[in-house]
Protein backbone atom coordinates (compact mmCIF):
# COMPACT_ATOMS: atom_id res chain seq x y z
CA UNK A 1 0.00 0.00 0.00
CA UNK A 2 1.50 3.59 -0.69
CA UNK A 3 2.48 5.79 1.83
CA UNK A 4 3.78 8.96 2.70
CA UNK A 5 7.52 9.00 3.63
CA UNK A 6 9.75 11.42 5.56
CA UNK A 7 13.24 11.90 6.44
CA UNK A 8 15.00 12.41 8.41
CA UNK A 9 13.15 10.64 11.25
CA UNK A 10 14.86 13.15 13.95
CA UNK A 11 16.91 15.98 13.00
CA UNK A 12 18.91 18.06 15.39
CA UNK A 13 20.31 21.16 15.04
CA UNK A 14 21.87 24.63 16.58
CA UNK A 15 19.32 27.51 16.81
CA UNK A 16 19.87 29.51 14.16
CA UNK A 17 20.81 26.98 11.58
CA UNK A 18 18.62 26.18 8.07
CA UNK A 19 17.25 22.65 7.90
CA UNK A 20 15.51 21.02 5.18
CA UNK A 21 12.82 18.40 6.26
CA UNK A 22 12.03 15.77 3.30
CA UNK A 23 9.18 14.42 2.57
CA UNK A 24 7.97 11.58 -0.55
CA UNK A 25 3.83 12.13 -1.18
CA UNK A 26 2.05 9.03 -2.80
CA UNK A 27 3.17 9.27 -6.26
CA UNK A 28 -0.31 10.06 -7.90
CA UNK A 29 -1.35 12.83 -4.98
CA UNK A 30 -2.05 16.32 -6.41
CA UNK A 31 -2.12 17.89 -2.95
CA UNK A 32 0.24 18.55 0.04
CA UNK A 33 0.89 19.44 3.26
CA UNK A 34 2.98 20.30 6.08
CA UNK A 35 1.90 20.15 9.49
CA UNK A 36 3.41 20.63 12.92
CA UNK A 37 2.95 19.58 16.09
CA UNK A 38 4.63 20.38 19.70
CA UNK A 39 5.15 17.80 22.36
CA UNK A 40 1.80 16.98 23.78
CA UNK A 41 -0.02 19.83 22.22
CA UNK A 42 -2.58 19.52 19.14
CA UNK A 43 -1.64 19.06 15.20
CA UNK A 44 -1.33 22.64 13.83
CA UNK A 45 -1.80 23.79 9.88
CA UNK A 46 1.37 25.09 8.43
CA UNK A 47 0.76 25.41 4.92
CA UNK A 48 -0.54 23.55 1.58
CA UNK A 49 1.04 23.07 -2.15
CA UNK A 50 -0.45 22.84 -5.18
CA UNK A 51 0.13 22.52 -8.91
CA UNK A 52 3.92 23.97 -7.77
CA UNK A 53 2.72 27.18 -5.47
CA UNK A 54 1.37 27.38 -1.99
CA UNK A 55 -2.40 27.41 -1.74
CA UNK A 56 -3.11 27.99 1.75
CA UNK A 57 -0.66 29.33 4.69
CA UNK A 58 -0.98 29.38 8.63
CA UNK A 59 0.24 32.37 10.83
CA UNK A 60 3.02 30.07 11.78
CA UNK A 61 4.21 30.00 8.31
CA UNK A 62 6.19 33.14 8.41
CA UNK A 63 9.29 34.41 6.14
CA UNK A 64 11.93 31.72 7.81
CA UNK A 65 9.56 28.61 6.39
CA UNK A 66 9.40 27.63 2.51
CA UNK A 67 8.56 24.99 0.75
CA UNK A 68 9.49 23.29 -2.54
CA UNK A 69 8.52 20.81 -4.77
CA UNK A 70 11.99 20.77 -6.01
CA UNK A 71 11.59 17.09 -8.68
CA UNK A 72 8.54 14.72 -9.34
CA UNK A 73 8.82 13.19 -6.20
CA UNK A 74 9.59 15.57 -3.25
CA UNK A 75 8.27 17.84 -1.03
CA UNK A 76 10.72 19.88 0.89
CA UNK A 77 10.09 22.35 4.14
CA UNK A 78 12.70 24.43 4.81
CA UNK A 79 13.29 26.39 7.94
CA UNK A 80 15.59 29.28 7.19
CA UNK A 81 17.20 30.20 11.02
CA UNK A 82 15.73 27.74 13.53
CA UNK A 83 14.17 28.92 16.98
CA UNK A 84 13.94 26.96 19.82
CA UNK A 85 10.38 27.20 19.58
CA UNK A 86 10.63 25.55 16.23
CA UNK A 87 11.11 22.27 17.83
CA UNK A 88 8.22 19.89 17.48
CA UNK A 89 7.51 16.96 15.18
CA UNK A 90 6.61 17.75 11.46
CA UNK A 91 4.34 16.01 9.60
CA UNK A 92 3.59 16.21 5.91
CA UNK A 93 0.83 15.18 3.98
CA UNK A 94 -0.79 14.37 0.82
CA UNK A 95 -4.56 13.78 -0.83
CA UNK A 96 -5.44 12.99 -4.24
CA UNK A 97 -8.00 16.05 -4.37
CA UNK A 98 -8.20 19.26 -1.58
CA UNK A 99 -10.76 18.17 0.16
CA UNK A 100 -10.21 14.41 0.48
CA UNK A 101 -8.80 12.10 2.91
CA UNK A 102 -5.47 13.50 3.71
CA UNK A 103 -2.45 10.65 4.19
CA UNK A 104 0.32 11.44 6.84
CA UNK A 105 3.91 10.67 6.84
CA UNK A 106 5.33 9.12 10.19
CA UNK A 107 6.97 12.82 11.19
CA UNK A 108 10.50 14.15 11.51
CA UNK A 109 10.92 15.31 15.32
CA UNK A 110 13.15 18.32 14.74
CA UNK A 111 15.14 19.62 18.04
CA UNK A 112 16.06 23.19 17.82
CA UNK A 113 19.36 23.39 21.25
CA UNK B 1 -10.40 33.52 15.87
CA UNK B 2 -12.39 30.50 14.96
CA UNK B 3 -11.30 27.33 16.56
CA UNK B 4 -12.22 23.49 16.91
CA UNK B 5 -12.06 22.31 20.53
CA UNK B 6 -13.02 18.87 22.21
CA UNK B 7 -15.46 18.60 25.59
CA UNK B 8 -13.09 15.87 27.31
CA UNK B 9 -9.38 15.71 27.07
CA UNK B 10 -9.57 11.73 28.66
CA UNK B 11 -11.68 9.10 28.06
CA UNK B 12 -11.65 5.75 29.38
CA UNK B 13 -13.75 3.04 28.81
CA UNK B 14 -14.01 -0.40 29.40
CA UNK B 15 -13.07 -2.94 26.49
CA UNK B 16 -16.04 -4.27 24.24
CA UNK B 17 -18.27 -0.87 25.66
CA UNK B 18 -19.02 1.69 23.21
CA UNK B 19 -17.51 4.74 22.82
CA UNK B 20 -18.19 8.33 22.29
CA UNK B 21 -15.97 11.27 21.75
CA UNK B 22 -17.02 14.57 20.97
CA UNK B 23 -16.00 17.84 19.10
CA UNK B 24 -17.34 21.14 19.19
CA UNK B 25 -16.76 23.43 15.91
CA UNK B 26 -17.42 27.12 15.77
CA UNK B 27 -16.75 28.04 12.32
CA UNK B 28 -19.94 27.79 10.95
CA UNK B 29 -18.49 28.39 7.25
CA UNK B 30 -16.88 24.55 7.76
CA UNK B 31 -18.27 21.89 5.66
CA UNK B 32 -16.19 19.28 5.73
CA UNK B 33 -15.20 17.29 8.77
CA UNK B 34 -12.65 14.32 9.92
CA UNK B 35 -11.83 12.03 12.41
CA UNK B 36 -8.13 11.39 13.16
CA UNK B 37 -6.67 8.91 15.02
CA UNK B 38 -3.18 9.15 16.21
CA UNK B 39 -1.09 6.29 18.24
CA UNK B 40 2.04 7.23 20.11
CA UNK B 41 5.18 8.41 18.38
CA UNK B 42 3.21 7.83 14.75
CA UNK B 43 1.46 10.68 12.63
CA UNK B 44 -2.72 10.83 12.24
CA UNK B 45 -4.46 7.99 10.59
CA UNK B 46 -7.55 9.27 8.57
CA UNK B 47 -10.63 7.34 9.96
CA UNK B 48 -13.74 8.53 8.84
CA UNK B 49 -14.83 12.05 7.07
CA UNK B 50 -18.59 13.77 6.90
CA UNK B 51 -19.57 16.24 4.53
CA UNK B 52 -22.19 19.10 6.05
CA UNK B 53 -24.69 18.09 3.55
CA UNK B 54 -24.89 14.61 5.83
CA UNK B 55 -25.54 14.25 9.27
CA UNK B 56 -24.26 11.05 9.55
CA UNK B 57 -21.84 8.25 7.99
CA UNK B 58 -20.67 5.31 9.04
CA UNK B 59 -17.31 2.96 8.58
CA UNK B 60 -16.08 -0.23 9.85
CA UNK B 61 -17.14 0.05 13.98
CA UNK B 62 -17.35 3.85 13.33
CA UNK B 63 -19.86 6.42 13.10
CA UNK B 64 -19.56 10.39 12.71
CA UNK B 65 -22.67 12.26 13.49
CA UNK B 66 -22.65 15.82 12.34
CA UNK B 67 -24.89 18.29 14.13
CA UNK B 68 -24.72 21.88 12.39
CA UNK B 69 -27.54 23.31 14.57
CA UNK B 70 -25.30 23.34 17.35
CA UNK B 71 -21.93 23.11 15.98
CA UNK B 72 -21.16 19.44 17.29
CA UNK B 73 -19.32 16.55 15.70
CA UNK B 74 -19.10 12.70 17.41
CA UNK B 75 -17.16 9.62 17.08
CA UNK B 76 -18.62 6.63 17.68
CA UNK B 77 -16.49 3.58 18.08
CA UNK B 78 -18.45 0.44 18.77
CA UNK B 79 -17.15 -2.76 20.75
CA UNK B 80 -13.92 -0.59 22.10
CA UNK B 81 -10.55 -2.79 21.32
CA UNK B 82 -7.41 -2.30 23.31
CA UNK B 83 -5.91 -0.86 19.55
CA UNK B 84 -8.47 1.56 19.73
CA UNK B 85 -6.15 3.45 22.26
CA UNK B 86 -4.73 6.68 21.30
CA UNK B 87 -5.43 10.28 20.82
CA UNK B 88 -8.00 11.61 18.38
CA UNK B 89 -8.64 14.56 16.91
CA UNK B 90 -11.53 16.08 15.01
CA UNK B 91 -10.15 18.90 12.24
CA UNK B 92 -12.39 21.21 10.01
CA UNK B 93 -12.11 22.52 6.82
CA UNK B 94 -14.09 25.13 4.27
CA UNK B 95 -14.50 23.91 0.93
CA UNK B 96 -12.59 25.84 -1.32
CA UNK B 97 -10.09 26.26 1.34
CA UNK B 98 -6.71 24.31 2.02
CA UNK B 99 -6.62 24.90 5.64
CA UNK B 100 -7.35 22.31 8.00
CA UNK B 101 -7.85 23.42 11.26
CA UNK B 102 -7.52 20.61 13.84
CA UNK B 103 -8.74 20.32 17.69
CA UNK B 104 -6.86 19.67 21.10
CA UNK B 105 -7.24 15.71 20.64
CA UNK B 106 -9.49 13.35 23.52
CA UNK B 107 -7.06 10.43 24.50
CA UNK B 108 -8.89 7.14 24.79
CA UNK B 109 -8.22 4.59 26.92
CA UNK B 110 -9.56 1.35 26.74
CA UNK B 111 -9.26 -0.71 30.05
CA UNK B 112 -9.06 -4.28 30.09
Amino acid sequence: EPEVTQTPSHQVTQMGQEVILRCVPISNHLYFYWYRQILGQKVEFLVSFYNNEISEKSEIFDDQFSVERPDGSNFTLKIRSTKLEDSAMYFCASSPGGDSEQFFGPGTRLTVL
Amino acid sequence: GESVGLHLPTLSVQEGDNSIINCAYSNSASDYFIWYKQESGKGPQFIIDIRSNMDKRQGQRVTVLLNKTVKHLSLQIAATQPGDSAVYFCAENTSGTYKYIFGTGTRLKVLA
